[in-house]
């Protein structure tokens, strides 16, 4: 089956710890992007990568990196100097490079900081 | 400012009715606009793309209309089934005035329950 995982479901991080959220895409998908989801608010979008060892900010991008080294894999790690981490994450690829292009998201994993 | 709106209320409506929801926007040019289904604690889920030169656009029980004069798509959801209960989101892309660094605007959603 072609998709995109995510793991874990369920993250309990405690405050001032870095944690990791994985996501894994077996699609071919050129570009990968990380999403946040909060009630109330439309997805936001966090970073996205159009090409290996190549990636950008989007528009919330303080306190969260990300590296790019094999097409299948986009990690995030959310960092201590996120201020508000509990959250909903998407992790999405799409097939060519443009931001605009439909996009196929994973199960999300949901973060909770403790 | 840009925005893009969805009914905020909850859309409660009888098994077997049409569905109809309403994604508006202000002060964009969109190339096109697609529509996304989520479920409660899962990923969104592609469903349709309407280009900016399409009235309309079907796909079995779905059908999305796109009046860039009225800057509005609508979501039809015919002979709708309980099992079409989900928040359904819209997005946009920002258009060709935006430049190279154009993304998606993503609304809010709109929740539909379906009713046995």
């Amino acid at each position: 089956d072609g998709g995109i995982t995510q793991s874990p479901k369920y993250l309990f991080r405690k405050e001032g710890q870095n944690v990791t959220l994985s996501c894994e895409q077996n699609l071919n998908h050129d570009a990968m992007y990380w999403y946040r989801q909060d009630p109330g608010q439309g997805l936001r979008l966090i970073y996205y990568s159009q090409i290996v060892n190549d990636f950008q900010k989007g528009d919330i991008a303080e306190g969260y990196s990300v590296s790019r080294e094999k097409k299948e894999s986009f990690p995030l790690t959310v960092t201590s100097a996120q201020k508000n981490p509990t959250a909903f994450y998407l992790c999405a690829s799409s097939m060519a490079g443009q931001r605009t292009d439909t996009q196929y998201f994973g199960p999300g994993t949901r973060l909770t900081v403790l | 400012s840009q925005k893009i709106e969805q009914n905020s209320e909850a859309l409660n409506i009888q098994e077997g009715k049409t569905a109809t929801l309403t994604c508006n926007y202000t002060n964009y040019s969109p190339a096109y606009l697609q529509w996304y289904r989520q479920d409660p604690g899962r990923g969104p889920v592609f469903l349709l793309l309407i280009r900016e030169n399409e009235k309309e656009k079907r796909k079995e029980r779905l059908k999305v209309t796109f009046d860039t004069t009225l800057k509005q798509s609508l979501f039809h959801i015919t002979a709708s089934q309980p099992a079409d209960s989900a928040t359904y989101l819209c997005a946009l892309d920002e258009g060709v005035y935006a430049g190279n660094n154009r993304k998606l605007i993503w609304g809010l959603g709109t929740s539909l329950a379906v009713n046995p």
